[in-house]
């Protein structure tokens, strides 16, 4: 099984500051198969990016994705109010097929 | 507009089963796998199932942590997937959420889902 971990836990910025989220896998993904999911409180996950770096529809471009093999990256390159959320990354492999970080908390500082 | 909407969560007790429903529109239901997630109060997210299109059998896959438990269906003529959830637990208490595969005909998931419902809670305990 594919273990993700995320880090940091906890991300404490401002409106306007640069977000760096960091996903990293215990063996190699394929990054046509990792995705970030952005989820407020009492609402469903929000597809931000696909296949690492494409972003989904409708998507901000604030939001990027980057990485290989084990290590990804969710880059927020400017906060805005509504971004503040928990932010989890995917990926998609062998059984079990899907498995989820824990999550990155993006909160205001 | 795709829309998913899960149904039939509620309060159950250990041992229990439920059926939850995830009712499609704004698409060809039967040209798209389907999959269940669950989210546990103040977790994360966990993946328990997919179900093929029928042009592949509808065959499925399962989380091993619900396999033998659960088990997904869907009825093609009524754009609905289900979740049949037998010797329910505490542990199975969660939030329950479909997805949608985003690339139709395809045999193997993409791997990324876009179009989530809104989830349903269901609650195991005595």
């Amino acid at each position: 099984e594919i273990v993700l971990t995320q880090s940091p836990g906890t991300l404490s910025l401002s409106p306007g500051e640069r977000a760096t989220l960091s996903c990293r896998a215990s063996q190699s993904v394929s990054s046509r198969y990792l995705a970030w999911y952005q989820q407020k409180p009492g609402q469903a996950p929000r597809l931000l990016i696909y296949g690492a770096s494409s972003r989904a529809t409708g998507i901000p471009d604030r939001f990027s994705g980057s990485g290989s093999g084990t290590d990804f990256t969710l880059t927020i390159s400017r906060l805005e109010p509504e971004d503040f959320a928990v932010y989890y990354c995917q990926q998609y492999g062998s059984s079990p097929l899907f498995t989820f970080g824990p999550g990155t908390k993006v909160d205001i500082k | 507009e795709v829309q998913l909407v899960e149904s039939g969560g509620g309060l159950v007790k250990p041992g229990r089963s439920l059926r939850l429903s995830c009712t499609a529109s704004g698409f060809t239901f039967g040209d798209y796998a389907m999959s269940w997630f669950r989210q546990a109060p103040g977790k994360g997210l966990e993946w328990l199932g997919f179900i093929r299109r029928k042009g592949y059998g509808g065959t499925t896959e399962y989380a091993a942590s619900v396999k033998g438990r659960f088990t997904i269906s869907r009825d093609d003529s009524k754009s609905i997937a289900y979740l049949q959830m037998n010797s329910l637990k505490t542990e199975d208490t969660a939030v329950y959420y479909c997805t949608r595969d985003p690339v139709p005909y395809d045999y193997d998931s993409s791997g990324y889902f876009e179009y989530w419902g809104q989830g349903t809670l269901v609650t195991v305990s005595s």
